[in-house]
Formats: C-alpha cells, structure tokens, sequence
C-alpha cells in the first residue's frame, strides 16, 4: 500500500516570494506518477503539476516546480513570485502506473499568501 | 468538450434520509472514481467503477453505501439512512481507458446532513 505525507499542515509567505512544500511518499513500485494538486476556497481540485517517476528531469509549469528525489521519496512543490491567487490547499497524490487506479493523497499543505 | 459534472452541488438531508450523488464523466470516458474529503482532511478514495462493473470498492464503508456506473446515465453514490459522520465533500473524477495518470476531477457534491 502506498502512503503520502505532508508533513506542513500550514504555510504563509508574504506576496511575491517563493515558497517550498513539502511532500515525502511510500511506495514499492518502480513506476509511478506524482500530482500536486490545488484546492481553492471553491473545493475545485485543480491540477498543479505533475511528475512521472522515470523521468529524471524535474517538471516545471510556469511559477510552479518540483524537487523530485526517487531515492529519498520527496517530491516538493516549488511556487515562485507567490500571488494571492496561490492562497489554498495543496494536496500531493501519488498513483501506480500499471493501468487506471486510485490516487492516494496526502493531508494537505494550507497555504496563505499575504499581501 | 464539457469537463466532468456532478449534481447535485449541495444536498442536504436528515439523519436517517438517503442521499444520491450523481456523476457524468467527461465525454469518452468510461471509468469513474469516487473520492470522499471530510472536513479539514484530504480526499480519500471510496470507489472504481467501469460501465456497469464496479472494478475496486476497498474505500467504500461496508454498509450504507453503494455505487453504480450503469450502461446510460451518470454513475450514482447512494448513501442510505444518512448519520451526521457523512457529512463531507464527495468528488467525482473519471479517466479515459489505460492511463494511469489521467483523472479530470468535478467540482464535488457538498453533503450537509442535519
């Protein structure tokens, strides 16, 4: 069974810096995908960002990075030149790779940016 | 293409009521997740379901729950005699056929029960 942790239940950052979460994961499978996703006061869960396991190259989306660690089991949410409109939950979720399955999420990163 | 919808967006309903979710995946999807998120929590998988197969049910609480994907029509969560422990955020994703990291979520059915 595959176990997510995030270990920051909260998280402020003043506007316009940047801000890492933290996310440590539990896995025997070689071949995996891992998500942040964000969840807004709306409760929309709204893809981040996303990384396959084999590749090495960490994903970049905009203001948005990773520091994926395959040996270490991390897989932190870099948010660059935070905005007001980053303020949410982040959830990191992990999910096999070996046909349609479930995700497992960890509990949650609150994050506020503050003006 | 319209994005994966679900209905009613907020239910509420007494202690003993039955509550039913729906859900319509996106267009040619065919396998839908059920996710449950109780207040101040993460989302919490409950159940698979393919057309009118139910493929992993390991999430769902044994009794008072049920889930169909039927040939037509939007996959259904029932909850009957409703107790105020199901009040929570139910989440609907669905996927397309063999990928793995492909699941659309919609906006979620907010279950207030009183």
């Amino acid at each position: 069974a595959q176990t997510v942790t995030q270990s920051q239940p909260e998280m402020s950052v003043q506007e316009a810096e940047t801000v890492t979460l933290s996310c440590t994961y539990d896995t025997s499978e070689n071949n995996y995908y891992l998500f942040w996703y964000k969840q807004p006061p709306s409760r929309q869960m709204i893809l981040v960002i996303r990384q396959e396991a084999y590749k090495q190259q960490n994903a970049t989306e905009n203001r948005f990075s990773v520091n994926f660690q395959k040996a270490a089991k991390s897989f932190s949410l870099k948010i660059s030149d935070s905005q007001l409109g980053d303020t949410a939950m982040y959830f990191c979720a992990f999910i096999p790779n070996f046909g349609n399955e479930k995700l497992t999420f960890g509990t949650g990163t609150r994050l506020t940016i503050i003006p | 293409n319209a994005g994966v919808m679900q209905n009613p967006r907020h239910l509420v309903r007494r202690r003993g009521q039955e509550a039913r979710l729906r859900c319509s995946p996106m267009k040619g999807h065919s396998h839908v997740y059920w996710y449950r998120q109780l207040p101040e929590e993460g989302l919490k998988f409950m159940v698979y379901l393919q057309k009118e197969n139910i493929i992993d049910e390991s999430g769902m609480p044994k009794e008072r729950f049920s889930a169909e994907f039927p040939k037509e029509g939007p996959s259904i969560l029932r909850i009957q005699q409703v107790v105020r422990g199901d009040s929570a955020a139910y989440f609907c994703a669905s996927s397309p056929v063999g990928l793995a990291d492909e699941q659309y979520f919609g906006p979620g059915t907010r279950l207030t029960v009183t």
